[in-house]
């Protein structure tokens, strides 16, 4: 059974002071992998997707990288609007269409 | 352009009822799926619509159905509610289905209470 699993739930944050997210996963072949942005009382919004071992995307001070068995997305210098619940999630080759598997999320506040 | 609409924005129903939620995918997009998101189980998927046509299915009871129209608008039904129904119900549009490069766009949801 395809799994995700994020830490920390929850990460607390100084305005500047930088920090990871991880995103493990086991799914049996890897389509892609989705990084997405949930603001309090929306739907998730899509941030980056990583397809094979080895790749990064950057976007502002988010910056996602993969290796094999997990995900990283790497926040510097976070600033308070950065604060939002960060989700993962996986495609796996044998999915048909749009069948994500979500990790739980970790909850980012990143005070000034 | 305008995002994914979902109506209402918020429902409040009792055991045994039943509660249609609807769902405007963007323009030109085919592709609608729907997912639960719940505190405790996190975001999980319930099923996607192609072409009015269901191409996939999460592990949620027959309770859960659903159906897509010719303009791509989809509806989803929940009948005979249970006190675990209420979660907060999101859409998503894809232009197609099955591509990894293909992102999905959330809508707001729809926060369901099941007294």
């Amino acid at each position: 059974e395809d799994q995700v699993t994020q830490s920390p739930e929850a990460l607390r944050l100084q305005e500047g002071e930088s920090s990871s997210l991880n995103c493990s996963y086991t799914v049996s072949g890897l389509r892609g992998l989705f990084w997405y942005r949930q603001d309090p009382g929306k739907g998730p919004e899509f941030l980056f997707t990583l397809y094979s071992a080895g790749e990064e995307k950057e976007k502002e001070r988010l910056k996602a990288t993969l290796t094999k068995k997990e995900s990283f997305l790497h926040i510097t210098a976070p600033k308070p609007e950065d604060s939002a619940t960060y989700l993962c999630a996986v495609l796996p080759i044998k999915a048909a269409g749009n069948k994500l598997t979500f990790g739980g999320g970790t909850r980012v506040l990143v005070k000034p | 352009k305008a995002g994914v609409t979902q109506t209402p924005r918020y429902l409040i129903k009792t055991r045994g009822q039943q509660v249609t939620l609807s769902c405007s995918p963007i323009s030109g997009h085919r592709s609608v799926s729907w997912y639960q998101q719940t505190p405790g189980q996190g975001l999980q998927f319930l099923f996607e619509y192609f072409s009015e046509t269901q191409r996939n299915k999460g592990n949620f009871p027959g309770r859960f159905s659903g159906r897509q129209f010719s303009n791509s608008r989809s509806e989803m039904n929940v009948s005979t509610l249970e006190l675990g129904d209420s979660a907060l119900y999101l859409c998503a549009s894809s232009w197609t289905t099955g591509k990894t490069n293909e992102k999905l766009f959330f809508g707001s949801g729809t926060q369901l209470s099941v007294l």
